[in-house]
């Protein structure tokens, strides 16, 4: 059964027109994650949530930004798509992290998003 | 310098053969150490955790070198559904656990 769920496994986008992918899981995991992965590159953390605690990396761009509603559901909004976010987006999740240990993450199957 | 190395290959093998990946990280503060596997157009998936004594697991055996920043994977006996990339990913102590991946080395196994 699947644990973490990704919708849509496939997005086609035009230039500039605001996109939302989304993610759920029947994990009950506290920590939810998005990475992007371009072609013969390692995923690249986005932002992650600590239940409601939203962590965003240094350098993720303030185009891509996240919600997350419940603790089940997570959802990335890329504000104005360009041509260099054509990309996979991975959502994980992960139980609660103790002392910065961190548990074993799960991947959802991933949305790969081409824009136009 | 990326915190965490890999030789990206590609590594061409043939069936039944032995192949070895290594990972170098570069900060100190290391704390979990794994090895995902990749297939194409798919997720990562874990494959295995590296603990500091070595496991193995079937044909798959890490080991860890702490002294050197060191990780390795050995593959033995290889099939076909070995062919992926692998991912060495490092968790380091002042960066809040996250994965730190590497850009993963692609295995490509021959009959």
């Amino acid at each position: 059964d699947a644990m973490v769920i990704q919708n849509p496994r496939y997005q086609v986008t035009q230039f500039g027109k605001p996109v939302t992918l989304s993610c759920s899981q029947t994990l009950n995991h506290n920590v939810m994650y998005w990475y992007q992965q371009k072609s013969s590159q390692a995923p690249k953390l986005l932002f992650h949530y600590y239940d409601k605690d939203f962590n965003n990396e240094a350098d993720t761009p303030d185009n891509f930004q996240s919600r997350r509603p419940n603790t089940s559901f997570c959802f990335l909004d890329i504000r104005s798509p360009g041509l260099g976010d054509a990309a996979m987006y991975l959502c994980a999740t992960s139980a609660l992290v103790v002392a910065g240990f961190q548990e074993t993450q799960y991947f959802g199957p991933g949305t790969r998003l081409l824009v136009l | 310098r990326k915190e965490v190395e890999q030789d990206p290959g590609p590594f061409n093998v043939p069936e039944g053969a032995t192949v070895a990946f290594n990972c170098t990280y570069s900060n100190s503060a290391s704390q979990s150490f794994f090895w995902y596997r990749q297939d194409c157009r798919k997720e990562p998936k874990l494959l295995m955790s590296v603990y500091s004594s070595g496991n193995e697991d079937g044909r798959f055996t890490a080991q860890l070198n702490r002294a050197s920043q060191y990780i390795s994977l050995l593959i033995r006996d290889s099939k076909l559904s070995d062919s992926a990339t692998y991912l060495c990913v490092v968790t380091f102590y002042n960066q809040g656990g996250k994965l730190i991946f590497g850009q993963g080395t692609e295995l490509s196994v021959k009959p």
